[in-house]
């Protein structure tokens, strides 16, 4: 089983419908997580920190369930500019991130 | 404020040439990161300094990758020789401490031929 696992999509969804990404991870010891997204031959940028149950940054709302290992990325009223690939990383002791190949969204007119 | 900025952005080298690819990191971070993107893969960890010393090397792929990161402000990572497989896109990423986010630069696309 892969370190951090996504779902590679991809999601084509219609401008203002909501989308859910979901993110499993094996290592339990993990202690922090981040959404990053990924533009076209971009570098990944920074979307959201989970350091607890959750955070929400307005569209945006992360979840994290440590029982059953997933973090989720919730974003609501979708907006074309959100097309992007999102990666779903955890971090652990060691500070180095681990990413999964990340999950594509293309949000359609 | 600066982002992380990597030079150069692309290179193209035949198998057996060096190459040597520089990262500079936001200013003030002590943690520096080396990450590589191989097509169809996802993003994995190389090594990560904290000021000069070298925290964390356990993702370098072999003896022919060389990082250093000299006054603990630049980074540079040399691979001598090149191999067909290390072609990918290697990205650079720096934080403040070491729980922190950690912010990525732009990325040096290495094309082996």
């Amino acid at each position: 089983r892969k370190e951090v696992e996504q779902d590679p999509g991809p999601f084509n969804v219609p401008e203002g419908a909501t989308v859910a990404f979901n993110c499993t991870y094996s290592n339990s010891a993990s202690q922090s997580f981040f959404w990053y997204r990924q533009d076209c031959r971009k570098e990944p940028k920074l979307l959201m920190s989970v350091y607890s149950s959750g955070n929400e940054d307005g569209r945006f709302t992360a979840q994290l369930n440590r029982a059953s290992q997933y973090i989720s990325l919730l974003i609501r009223d979708s907006k074309l500019s959100d097309s992007a690939t999102y990666l779903c990383s955890r971090g652990a002791g060691s500070y180095q991130l681990t990413f999964g190949k990340g999950t594509k969204l293309s949000v359609i007119p | 404020e600066a982002g992380v900025t990597q030079f150069p952005s692309h290179s193209v080298i035949e198998k057996g040439q060096t190459v040597t690819l520089r990262c500079d990191p936001i200013s003030g971070h002590d943690n520096l990161y080396w990450y590589r993107r191989v097509m169809g893969k996802e993003i994995k960890f190389l090594l990560h300094f904290v000021k000069e010393s070298k925290q964390d090397e356990s993702g370098m792929p072999n003896n022919r990758f060389l990082a250093e990161r000299t006054g603990g402000t630049y980074s540079t990572l040399k691979v001598q020789p090149a191999e067909l497989e290390d072609s990918g896109v290697y990205f650079c990423a720096s934080s403040q401490g070491h729980y922190n986010e950690q912010f990525f630069g732009p990325g040096t696309r290495l094309t082996v031929l």
